[in-house]
């Protein structure tokens, strides 16, 4: 199983709605990461989690809040978004050892508008 | 300061070669990835360079050197399939990857 899969594919949410997006994988992989993406732009990271731990902060809102219940998921709470937090919002994991992390392997995304 | 650059965009023929560079400055390096992302959809992991040299796999090839700071992806015998952005991305030496502008390459049959 080489899959990252992420739930849900599409989402509207208002400025004062809490949400969480969910990513889920099975390859074993140690690290994970989220990552947003605007249009026609690369993907920016945002948390980086090592052995089920915050191992980076890209300096994000406090708005965004990730967690790691476990080595397998990885989930991204959502509360009091701006609309200029729309944007893809992709998951994405690795083998967790320093030689193979530039061979992250990311799931299909969430789509995210903020209205 | 980072910075990772790449041509806009590419257009070629089916059935072409093309190559796509990636010029990069960063506060560390350990390597060189290439990823594929087609409109809509993730990006897909395609090669990772960490020593000086050429890495083949299948029609794509990645180029690296680190005295020079360049890279290079390689594509051959092009098929419409391959119509894409394609994003350079180093990996520094905090663990993360950072992604360049992003190249959209067009073949046209």
């Amino acid at each position: 199983d080489t899959e990252v899969t992420q739930t849900p594919k599409h989402l509207v949410m208002g400025m004062t709605n809490k949400k969480s997006l969910k990513c889920e994988q099975h390859m074993g992989h140690r690290a994970m990461y989220w990552y947003k993406q605007k249009a026609k732009k690369p993907p920016e990271l945002m948390f980086v989690y090592s052995y089920e731990k915050l191992s980076i902060n890209e300096s994000v809102p406090s708005r965004f809040s990730p967690e790691c219940p476990n080595s397998s998921l990885l989930n991204l709470h959502l509360h009091a978004l701006q609309p200029e937090d729309s944007a893809l919002y992709l998951c994405a994991s690795s083998q967790g050892d320093r030689g193979r992390s530039g061979e992250q392997y990311f799931g299909p995304g969430t789509r995210l508008t903020v209205t | 300061g980072q910075s990772l650059e790449q041509p806009s965009e590419v257009t070629a023929v089916e059935g072409a070669i093309v190559q796509i560079n990636c010029t990069y400055q960063t506060s560390g390096f350990y390597g060189l990835s290439w990823y594929q992302q087609h409109d809509g959809g993730a990006p897909t992991f395609l090669s990772y360079n960490a020593l000086d040299g050429l890495e083949e796999t299948g029609r794509f090839s990645s180029f690296l050197s680190r005295s020079d700071s360049y890279g290079y992806l390689l594509l051959q015998e092009l098929q419409m399939k391959d119509s894409a952005s394609y994003f350079c991305a180093v990996r520094d030496d905090t663990d993360k990857l950072i992604f360049g502008t992003g190249t959209r390459l067009q073949v046209f049959p």
